[in-house]
């Protein structure tokens, strides 16, 4: 059974549109969420990443926000680019990151 | 910059065989990490390691063999491949620090026929 899920599997958004991806996990422990982006052909590189002490996070264009009632998080990029068409993974870990649950990976693809 | 590189890239293997990948990483990291990675399932941890000498179990260790000699190279190996072992399989390093990463290599794309 999949302890982190991720959703949905795969999205089509428009250039210069908002796209959210979320997660959703069952371990309380977990308190450490990054998310992962990967190019095809490419291993996966950290895009942002947040604590459970912090409800919101904020990057460029990207932003993470966690709910730790719903255990719950998400990703929002704004304004997207067709350069950010890739494979998005949520992942958590209850160490501080050395052992990470990925969830199984939502595939963007930004239109032009 | 992070660097982990893995060989081979890709590689056929017939059913039985035995199969060793390997991982270097030149980041002086301590944890290094083996994954495979099938659509639907996203990234499994298979066998990680804390430094040289040791090697733990991940979510799914069965029918994998971890080795760490050094502080720079990681290996998975398996003894006797199988075809449900067709997979994309990443090597990754990591250390502690207030915002952990792990740095993953290219893959190495496995078919065992």
């Amino acid at each position: 059974q999949q302890q982190v899920r991720q959703s949905p599997q795969s999205l089509t958004v428009w250039e210069g549109g908002t796209t959210v991806l979320t997660c959703s996990y069952e371990d309380s422990t977990f308190n450490y969420f990054p998310w992962y982006q990967q190019f095809p052909g490419e291993g996966p590189a950290l895009l942002i990443s947040i604590l459970s002490v912090s409800d919101k996070k904020e990057d460029g264009r990207f932003t993470t926000f966690f709910n730790k009632r719903e255990k719950k998080l998400s990703l929002h990029i704004i304004d997207s680019q067709p350069g950010d068409s890739a494979t998005y993974f949520c992942a958590a870990s209850g160490n501080a990151g050395a052992k990470l649950t990925f969830g199984g990976g939502t595939r963007l693809t930004v239109r032009p | 910059e992070a660097a982990v590189t893995q060989s081979p890239r890709n590689k056929v293997a017939v059913t039985g065989g035995k199969v060793t990948l390997s991982c270097n990483q030149t980041n002086n990291h301590n944890n290094m990490y083996w994954y495979r990675q099938d659509t639907g399932h996203g990234l499994r941890l298979i066998h990680y390691s804390y430094g040289a000498g040791s090697t733990e179990k991940g979510d799914i260790p069965d029918g994998y063999k971890a080795s760490r000699p050094s502080q720079e190279n990681f290996s998975l190996i398996l003894e006797l491949a199988t075809p449900s072992q067709t997979s994309v399989y990443f090597c990754a390093s990591g250390d502690w620090g207030p915002s952990y990463e792990q740095y993953f290599g290219p893959g190495t794309r496995l078919t065992v026929l």
